[in-house]
């Protein structure tokens, strides 16, 4: 079983609209949770963290589900530039700083 | 803005081959990472380092080493190149050893094993 999880997608979705999408994860001694955006062949760059309470950032929100183990990402107002795979990442407290990568969620914003 | 820049963008070798991938950042960062990104599968680390000379195994080292001999550089060796390696492999870098802390990742280098 994989440690982080996500449905690979694609996620079609009109511009303008929102979409939301989810990631689980197996450890529950996880103590830090990111979403990273990955462009098409480029390299992955950190979108935001996910904290215990929940965060925003712009169009963006994240959320945590500490009980039933998954974190979850929202866009709103998609634009075309969102396009991309969002990368859920997990991180140990006792992992000397290594990271858990799931395999990406697409998302595809179209006209 | 921290810059982490890889030796090569793509790279053709062939099987038995000894191939070296090198890793350079400029942010004074403590750790540095290695990591190879497959389809379905992700990224999956393969060694990192958190200090020079310091080398740690990552979750698939097998087939791999790795050297660390200044800080800002970073560099992974396939000791004999087989098909199985033909991956793309993504080097980051991060300045501590926390667990929230960023890593910032360069460009890769597609490597094709034939």
């Amino acid at each position: 079983r994989k440690e982080v999880e996500q449905d690979p997608g694609p996620f079609n979705v009109p511009e303008g609209a929102t979409v939301a999408f989810n990631c689980t994860y197996s450890n529950s001694a996880s103590q830090s949770f990111f979403w990273y955006r990955q462009d098409c062949r480029k390299e992955p760059k950190l979108l935001m963290s996910v904290y215990s309470s929940g965060n925003e950032d712009g169009r963006f929100t994240a959320q945590l589900n500490r009980a039933s183990q998954y974190i979850s990402l929202l866009i709103r107002d998609s634009k075309l530039s969102d396009s991309a795979t969002y990368l859920c990442v997990v991180n140990d407290i006792d992992s000397w700083g290594k990271l858990q990568f799931g395999a990406g969620t697409q998302v595809v914003v179209t006209p | 803005d921290v810059k982490v820049t890889q030796s090569s963008r793509y790279l053709v070798k062939r099987t038995g081959e000894k191939v070296f991938l090198e890793c350079v950042q400029d942010m004074d960062h403590e750790n540095m990472f290695w990591y190879r990104q497959d389809p379905g599968l992700g990224l999956r680390l393969i060694y990192f380092s958190y200090d020079v000379k310091m080398k740690e195994k990552g979750d698939i080292p097998e087939g791999y080493s790795v050297s660390r001999e200044k800080k800002e550089r970073f560099s992974l060796i396939l000791e004999s190149a087989s098909t199985n390696q033909t991956s793309m492999y993504l080097c980051a870098s991060s300045l501590y050893a926390s667990s929230t802390d960023t890593q910032y990742f360069g460009p890769g280098t597609r490597l094709t094993v034939l």
